[in-house]
């Protein structure tokens, strides 16, 4: 089975801030993990995904994750906040695995204070 | 590259009532995947198709179903709505199976009344 835990629905953060949006999986074989980005009234759009090629990711928009094995985390970052960052962030795992579905955390809502 | 696209955008149906929803992949995309997204239940997986047959199925009553056409095109179908079948259905393609990457579409929005 593969499964993700987004820690905190909703997080806060002044604009120009560190962005931190965490990320936990599950999975009994290598995954592949990806970040996606609502905004309101839209699809999923792909901020960047962990094919095992580096576990370091860059994505759009600035932000980037690390993959780490031994702490089983995903987590996404970007180093200054955005007004335009504020929207709710999925973290989802697919695994390399017969006809695996994607699975989806339960989202983390971003806001950003002015 | 067009984007993945779904119709309508929005949807007034009532109780009862049946609903087709229509995805068209990006170009060269060859699996079609469907999602229900509510508040309170989140995203939930729904079903997968690929070369026209159904690869993947979530926890979804039969009430739920879909297909997939010659040229990758999808439909989903509800029959006898429901008020809780209210939500925002999305729609994402990708270039085959897993762990390909999947991209989706602005979603249709249907609220059962």
């Amino acid at each position: 089975a593969q499964s993700v835990t987004q820690l905190g629905s909703h997080v806060s953060v002044s604009e120009g801030a560190l962005v931190l949006l965490r990320c936990n999986y599950s999975s009994s074989v290598p995954p592949y993990l990806f970040w996606y980005v609502q905004y309101p009234n839209q699809g999923l759009q792909l901020l960047l995904k962990y094919t095992s090629a580096a576990t370091l990711v860059k994505g759009i928009n600035g932000f980037e994750a690390e993959f780490k094995k031994s702490e089983t985390s995903f987590h996404l970052t970007k180093p200054s906040a955005h007004m335009s960052d504020a929207a709710e962030y999925f973290c989802a795992v697919r695994r390399n695995f017969g006809n695996e579905k994607l699975t989806f955390g339960t989202g983390t809502r971003l806001t950003i204070i002015p | 590259k067009a984007g993945v696209t779904q119709t309508p955008r929005y949807l007034i149906k009532t109780r009862g009532q049946q609903v087709t929803l229509s995805c068209s992949p990006i170009s060269g995309h060859r699996s079609v995947s469907w999602y229900q997204q509510t508040p309170g239940q989140g995203l939930q997986f729904l079903f997968e198709y690929f070369s026209e047959t159904q690869r993947n199925k979530g926890n979804f009553p039969g009430r739920f179903s879909g297909r997939q056409f010659s040229n990758s095109r999808s439909e989903m179908n509800v029959s006898t709505l429901e008020l809780g079948d209210s939500a925002l259905y999305l729609c994402a393609s990708s270039l085959a199976l897993a762990p390909e990457t999947q991209y989706f579409g602005p979603g249709t929005r249907l609220l059962v009344l």
